[in-house]
């Protein structure tokens, strides 16, 4: 079952541009995570958001978590060509399966 | 180096041929999983181990058998491939939340 939903499912933009990746949830969580895969190959963890915190940051990574509204964004600044990829956000559910949000495709254009 | 390996990366089999994708991790790692991928409908649980001797059904395990006889080796054992069956697959193992992915199995079945 995907409980995560990803907004939007794909994005395009320049170079040097700001990429922001939204993702909704259903179910109260201890923690969310991003995940980003290029094409084809595994999923690479990037960052975690524990449920009592509201922004994390990571390079130029920076993530927000509004329990509230059961969401979190994702967002990559001054992006490069090798941020292209698909980025996931991911709960985890019973037994500890992680349940993954259809993706949002990032293509930035050199 | 922390990886999780699996093999083959690629395969092309027929219908009703049994098939092993192997799969091991150099974590000491507890939790083990199978996903598959496919498009439109993001990243499916197959199975998954919580530790040696203890494996589960994920949310579409038909057609499937694993293994977890050592903490490190989780095998996927398509015993009669189909079509259907046509798809990306992943091993992940995880300690806590976060999960360390494989570089994917691209299965095709005739």
């Amino acid at each position: 079952s995907q409980q995560g939903e990803e907004d939007p499912q794909a994005l395009s933009i320049q170079e040097g541009e700001n990429a922001t990746m939204n993702c909704s949830y259903k179910t109260s969580i201890n923690n969310l995570q991003w995940y980003r895969q290029n094409s084809g190959r595994g999923l690479v963890h990037l960052i975690l958001i524990r449920s009592n915190e509201r922004e994390k940051h990571s390079g130029r990574l920076r993530v927000t978590l509004d329990t509230s509204k059961k969401s979190s964004s994702l967002l990559i600044t001054a992006s490069r060509a090798a941020d292209t990829a698909s980025y996931f956000c991911a709960t985890v559910g019973e037994g500890g399966k992680l349940i993954f949000g259809q993706g949002t495709e990032l293509s930035v254009k050199p | 180096e922390a990886q999780v390996t699996q093999n083959p990366r690629y395969l092309i089999t027929v219908t009703g041929k049994k098939l092993t994708v192997t799969c091991s991790q150099n974590m000491n790692h507890e939790y083990m999983s199978w996903y598959r991928q496919d498009p439109g409908l993001g990243l499916r649980q197959i199975y998954y181990s919580m530790n040696v001797e203890v494996t589960d059904k994920g949310d579409v395990p038909e057609g499937y058998k694993v293994s977890r006889k050592e903490k490190r080796n989780f095998p996927l054992i398509l015993e009669s491939p189909s079509p259907n069956q046509t798809s990306l697959y992943f091993c992940a193992s995880s300690l806590g939340t976060r999960a360390f992915f494989g570089q994917g199995t691209r299965l095709t079945v005739v």
